[in-house]
């Protein structure tokens, strides 16, 4: 089993939607969860930090079910500009980081 | 500005040739990280290293070799054992499990 498996997609979703996608991860001593964004033939970059009681940033929503290994991203009120590949990353502690191959969201017009 | 630099950006090699990847950061991080990327493909983990003159074999280790001699310095070396080489190579390093990018190197092989 991988350590950590995301839905390749791809979302292809309407201006103004919601998308929702999980992340689930195989090791329960996980310390640590994040989400990054990927554009096409870039770096990944940190979109946001995911906590036990979740938390939000603007338009961006990530949870964290520590029973049932997995951490979700919700995106509101969908931009064209948040089509992108969203990669889920783990950290078993300080310096084993797991990355999931990515969720593609495509917001259409 | 604290960041990780890769160099270069685009590297082409012949086969049977080894080449070096370049990769330096100025983040005062202890953790550095060598990941390969193929197209629509997540990233797969070649190296890491958790302190200086200390590294580990990821998942995909094979055709590759690294060293850290210095803190600020994770050189990946792609050997002309590595069958595939032909990939977008991302540096990271890390610290409290936030990871910073470097913005890669294309490797083609001609």
């Amino acid at each position: 089993r991988k350590e950590v498996e995301q839905d390749p997609g791809p979302f292809n979703v309407p201006e103004g939607a919601t998308v929702a996608f999980n992340c689930t991860y195989s090791n329960s001593a996980s310390q640590s969860f994040f989400w990054y964004r990927q554009d096409c033939r870039k770096e990944p970059k940190l979109l946001m930090s995911v906590y036990s009681s979740g938390n939000e940033d603007g338009r961006f929503t990530a949870q964290l079910n520590r029973a049932s290994q997995y951490i979700s991203l919700l995106i509101r009120d969908s931009k064209l500009s948040d089509s992108a590949t969203y990669l889920c990353v783990v950290n078993l502690n300080d310096y084993k980081l797991s990355f999931g191959a990515g969720t593609t969201v495509t917001v259409r017009a | 500005d604290g960041g990780i630099t890769q160099s270069p950006k685009y590297l082409f090699r012949k086969e049977g040739q080894n080449v070096t990847l370049s990769c330096e950061q100025n983040l005062n991080h202890d953790a550095m990280y060598w990941y390969r990327q193929d197209p629509g493909q997540g990233l797969r983990l070649i190296y890491y290293s958790q302190i200086v003159n200390d590294f580990q074999k990821g998942d995909i280790a094979e055709g590759y070799s690294v060293s850290r001699e210095k803190k600020e310095s994770f050189p990946l070396t792609v050997t002309s054992a590595q069958k595939n080489p032909t990939a977008f190579y991302l540096c990271a390093s890390s610290s409290w499990g936030e990871a910073f990018f470097g913005q890669g190197t294309r490797l083609t092989v001609v």
